[in-house]
């Protein structure tokens, strides 16, 4: 399967803390995203980084992308208790196909 | 806030019976996306549209599920009948382009309809 899988399934941390998750994934991509999920509500569109990008910043988030090792890293940063959310990751291929993982949840204690 | 509009938010019915979902789009988008979430899980594709055509319904139930998007632009998810099993999180998604282009577009989701079988 070409699905992106996300680890740690779950990670507990305390607001102010920094919160990594890793996602790792078997095919060729064009490109990878990350997205939130507030429990109960849609998917929020986070971060895009392309196959050629190493490293992509959005305010407290950092992306990272090695495509030799066919893996990727979200690091949010002094992390807050609205940070509470799913994480995941979605591999895109370059034939336009996107498969999102299972997801990574985050509970950031205030 | 959600800027592609699902309703119902919520729906409760018995199993064989049908249900329907509806997803109006972000205006201009050409691609309209079906998935299902089962509660702490990945979501799984169930359908694509590129503006009225069927792309990818390669995991859709045929047998008790349909959707159309008859003028490109709102589409319709139908359930019957309905199964214990269905019970899930059913979100749409829509995103701007055609093509190759595509993935690298991001998707922009609703909130969803939470379905319970009973």
């Amino acid at each position: 399967s070409q699905q992106g899988e996300e680890d740690p399934q779950a990670l507990s941390i305390q607001e102010g803390e920094n919160a990594t998750m890793n996602c790792s994934y078997k095919t060729s991509i064009n490109n990878l995203q990350w997205y939130r999920q507030n429990s109960g509500r849609g998917l929020v569109h986070l971060i895009l980084i392309r196959s050629n990008e190493r490293e992509k910043h959005s305010g407290r988030l950092r992306v990272t992308l090695d495509t030799s090792k066919k893996s990727s890293s979200l690091l949010i940063t002094a992390s807050r208790a609205a940070d509470t959310a799913s994480y995941f990751c979605v591999i895109n291929t370059n034939a336009g196909k996107s498969t999102f993982g299972d997801g990574t949840t985050l509970t950031v204690k205030p | 806030e959600a800027e592609v509009a699902q309703s119902p938010r919520y729906k409760i019915t018995e199993k064989s019976q049908a249900v329907a979902f509806w997803c109006d789009p972000i205006s201009g988008h050409a691609t309209l996306y079906w998935y299902r979430q089962i509660l702490g899980q990945g979501l799984e594709l169930l359908v694509q549209f590129q503006d009225e055509s069927v792309v990818d319904d390669s995991q859709l139930p045929k047998d008790r599920f349909s959707a159309e998007r008859l003028k490109g632009v709102d589409s319709t998810l139908k359930i019957q009948p309905a199964e214990l099993g269905d019970s899930a999180m059913y979100l749409c998604a829509s995103s701007l382009g055609t093509g190759e282009t595509e993935s690298n577009q991001p998707q922009h989701f609703g909130d969803g309809t939470r379905l319970s079988i009973l």
